[in-house]
């Protein structure tokens, strides 16, 4: 049971290249989160997900897309990377209790 | 803006101490969780706390809610060196619909 899984790990990126981060949940649960993590800023909301074909904005979502057409899985894009999106990106699926269960982390450099 | 704001910012004790942070929010709340994050790692749930509830246990942490006073805490008894790490409160409200809000987040340091 690998619970949620994010690839890749590590990815560096030069001003406007695109690139695309996978996320994987082996749980079943309905909503999935993409998070991002700067020093001092705790985590900020990027977008979500309450179900397979569903999406919606969180509290940063200018610059980035997202999909979910599995339910599994919830793809975050960057059509035309900045450097102020250097950041780590956390996804998150949610049990319906209500607890998280994040992934590792995806260490995004842009140059 | 960040729903819960945690207090301290960063913590240091001895291996053996207890160590106890605080997190303090604005609207009326579903619940309350907090989240553990070792460096370099993915955070890991750590508790629940629903509003109608006081206080919680879970091992070696202990869990309040003052919903009078919009606040929580998070008690570490008998800390070890392996409790380093950062600490989270997450808000769940009506008002954010399906959405944990975090705080920036208390960096605890235990040293042996």
């Amino acid at each position: 049971n690998a619970g949620v899984t994010q690839t890749p790990k590590f990815r560096v990126l030069k001003t406007g290249q695109s690139m695309t981060l996978l996320c994987a949940q082996d749980m079943n649960h309905e909503y999935m989160y993409w998070y991002r993590q700067d020093p001092g800023m705790g985590l900020r909301l990027i977008h979500y997900s309450v179900g397979e074909g569903t999406t919606a904005k969180g509290e940063v979502p200018d610059g980035y897309n997202v999909s979910r057409l599995k339910k599994q899985n919830f793809l975050l894009g960057l059509e035309s990377a900045a450097p102020s999106q250097t950041s780590v990106y956390f996804c998150a699926s949610r049990r319906i209790s209500g607890e998280l269960f994040f992934g590792e982390g995806s260490r995004l450099t842009v140059l | 803006s960040q729903q819960g704001e945690e207090d301290p910012q960063a913590l240091s004790i001895q291996e053996g101490e207890n160590a106890t942070m605080n997190c303090s929010y604005k609207t009326s709340i579903n619940n309350l969780q907090w989240y553990r994050q070792n460096s370099g790692r993915g955070l890991v749930h750590l508790i629940l706390i629903r509003s109608n509830e006081r206080e919680k246990h879970s091992g070696r942490l202990r869990v309040t809610l003052d919903t009078s006073k919009k606040s929580s805490s998070l008690l570490i008894t008998a800390s070890r060196a392996a409790d380093t790490a950062s600490y989270f409160c997450a808000t769940d409200a009506a008002e954010y619909g399906n959405k944990l809000v975090f705080g920036a987040g208390t960096i605890l340091r235990v040293k042996s």
